[in-house]
This record gives C-alpha cells, sequence and structure tokens, in this order.
C-alpha cells in the first residue's frame, strides 16, 4: 500500500465549475499536508499548506483534512482554464529531516 | 526575492554514464532536497542537504550522491547510468524547521538511452 493515495483522473470539467480533487495517507503520524499543482514540463508549485484536521481558503482554493478518517481534499472554486494543471497531494514525513511524500497526482482539464 | 533555478534543463546521457545536475535554492533557504520523478508520478524522495550534509535519504542506491555548498546550492551525481534513471529531477528548498514549505525549480529532464 502505498503511503499516499491520489486518483490520477483525468478529470475534465466546465469552466466555473466546482472542483473536488482527493487523496488518502496510510500514516497516522502525518501532521502536516501540502497540495502542489504542476504545470506540464515545470516543476511543483506550492498551492496550500495544512496542519492538523481542519479547513484552510486561499481565494478559489480550500484545502480539507479529516485525520479521522486520513482523507485530504482540495476545493478549487470557479474553475477556469488557467487551472487546467496536474495536482499533487503530499505528506510531511519529519524524522530528523523532511520529506514530502506525494501522491501519483491528479490532471485537471477545465474547459471554456 | 530570487527562486529556485537548476541546470540544465535537459540532458540525453548514454547508459553507463555519469552525470551532474545543479540547483541553486531560493534566497535564505538553507536546506536542499532533491526528487525524482518519473513520467506520470509524483516526485520521489532521493535525500536532503542540510549544512553541507546529507541528513535522509529515501530508497535510492549508492550511485546516486549528491553535495551542498556554503552558499546553500547542491549538485546531484549518478553514477552508471541505467534506463529507469530517465525522469525529471527536482531539486527543492526550505528552511531546516519549515520542512513542508518546500519550493521546487523548474527541474532538469534527463533522458537515458
Amino acid at each position: 500500500q502505498k503511503e499516499v493515495e491520489q486518483d490520477p483522473g483525468p478529470l475534465s470539467v466546465p469552466e466555473g465549475a466546482i472542483v473536488s480533487l482527493n487523496c488518502t495517507y496510510s500514516n497516522s503520524a502525518f501532521q502536516y499536508f501540502m497540495w502542489y499543482r504542476q504545470y506540464s514540463r515545470k516543476g511543483p508549485e506550492l498551492l496550500m499548506y495544512t496542519y492538523s484536521s481542519g479547513n484552510k481558503e486561499d481565494g478559489r482554493f480550500t484545502a480539507q483534512v479529516d485525520k479521522s478518517s486520513k482523507y485530504i481534499s482540495l476545493f478549487i472554486r470557479d474553475s477556469q482554464p488557467s487551472d487546467s494543471a496536474t495536482y499533487l497531494c503530499a505528506s510531511l514525513f519529519s524524522g530528523g529531516y523532511n520529506k514530502l511524500i506525494f501522491g501519483a497526482g491528479t490532471r485537471l482539464a477545465v474547459h471554456p | 526575492e530570487t527562486g529556485v533555478t537548476q541546470s540544465p534543463t535537459h540532458l540525453i546521457k548514454t547508459r553507463g554514464q555519469q552525470v551532474t545536475l545543479r540547483c541553486s535554492s531560493q534566497s535564505g533557504h538553507n536546506t536542499v532536497s532533491w526528487y525524482q520523478q518519473a513520467l506520470g508520478q509524483g516526485p520521489q524522495f532521493i535525500f536532503q542537504y542540510y549544512r553541507e550534509e546529507e541528513n535522509g535519504r529515501g530508497n535510492f542506491p549508492p550511485r546516486f550522491s549528491g553535495l551542498q555548498f556554503p552558499n546553500y546550492s547542491s549538485e546531484l551525481n549518478v553514477n552508471a547510468l541505467e534506463l529507469d534513471d530517465s525522469a525529471l529531477y527536482l531539486c527543492a528548498s526550505s528552511l531546516q524547521f519549515q520542512g513542508g514549505e518546500q519550493y521546487f525549480g523548474p527541474g532538469t529532464r534527463l533522458t537515458v538511452t
């Protein structure tokens, strides 16, 4: 079992839709969770960074963590064609050093 | 504020050769991590450097090695290249005690033929 699981998609939605991206993780010791956006042939860009359970909102993006079910979500409101990218969820392993453990990424296409 | 930069952008090597990839950290960051991203996969942690020493390593063989310099820039060296080493190699910089906030460079795409 992978430590972080993510549905690879692809996910195709019309412009203006609400997008829901999801991951699960297996290690209950994980406390920090991240969402990265990666455009084609580019490096990942940090979108959201959350600690423990709860919600965090930044503009059109909301990150949600439910530690009881080991579930991580990213919601995108009023999606735009420029949101078309691969979205990577990650958990942080901290044990003397800091290692990000990524899911496989979900490809999102927002069409006009 | 200068972001993370990597060189070269692309590289083509032959199986058995050696390669060196370079990374400059974001201004003010003292920790560098390297990741390998195969096509269609998430990045996989190779190792991390802090204060010029390797302080953590993922499941990669010893032919993957690195260096960190006093200005916090870093190199990734891969010896005896194999076809499966073809991937996007990503460098990420951070502050040691804010390890979750890792900022990535654009990556180096390595093709091994």
